[in-house]
């Protein structure tokens, strides 16, 4: 199975700042991931898809980058709304994998 | 409006059964593939199975091989999860999702599931 790992597991950051969280794959997975957003109590929610595509009517500020094994998510501007935690999940193959997610808390 | 509804969760022994319902609407089901996705309490997300969208094809996570079994009627445009041999680590918010080529696009509001003697 392909694990997937999270950096950080929880991230600090005030409103404005720009942030990065980053998604290692243990084997190549060409640019077969997905970002998704979970606020408490709720279903997560797609963000990006094949690395680096936005999921339509989510903000532009949101990006990602990366293939192969690394990845990065990229929050240009926090606002008060992406508080939050993150997973990456790896859809390259079965069985799909999720990291063990990234806790976006207000400093 | 795409949607997707569970139902089944509850509270059951351990060594128990449950069957879990996700009740699809507002695309046609038999078209993708379905996913389920558990949560346990304060943990993340956990892949638990997929059947494709004919029925004919399934993956199951580890944990719940040989134990769970996924199945789907394309005529109720319903997925289901039947979970055998329950133990306390099975305790979790049980979530569908929709699954297109691009990833999980729609998500049901998840049953919970708890088992607990």
């Amino acid at each position: 199975d392909i694990q997937m790992t999270q950096s950080p597991s929880t991230l600090s950051a005030s409103v404005g700042d720009r942030v990065t969280i980053t998604c290692r794959a243990s084997q190549s997975i060409s640019s077969y991931l997905a970002w998704y957003q979970q606020k408490p109590g709720k279903a997560p929610k797609l963000l990006i898809y094949k690395a680096s595509s936005l999921e339509s009517g989510v903000p532009s500020r949101f990006s990602g980058s990366g293939s192969g094994t690394e990845f990065t998510l990229t929050i240009s501007s926090l606002q008060p709304d992406d508080f939050a935690t993150y997973y990456c999940q790896q859809y390259n193959t079965y069985p799909r994998t999720f990291g063990q997610g990234t806790k976006l808390d207000l400093k | 409006e795409v949607q997707l509804l569970e139902s089944g969760g509850g509270l059951v022994q351990p060594g128990g059964s449950l069957r879990l319902s996700c009740a699809a609407s507002g695309f046609t089901f038999s078209s993708y593939a379905m996913t389920w996705v558990r949560q346990a309490p304060g943990k993340g997300l956990e892949w638990v199975s997929v059947i494709s969208g004919s029925g004919g094809t399934t993956y199951y996570a580890d944990s719940v091989k040989g134990r769970f079994i996924i199945s789907r009627d394309n005529s109720k445009n319903t997925l289901y999860l039947q979970t055998n041999s329950l133990s306390p680590e099975d305790t979790a918010v049980y979530y569908c999702a929709k699954e297109d080529w691009y990833g999980l696009d729609v998500w049901g509001q998840g049953t919970t599931v708890t088992v607990s003697s």
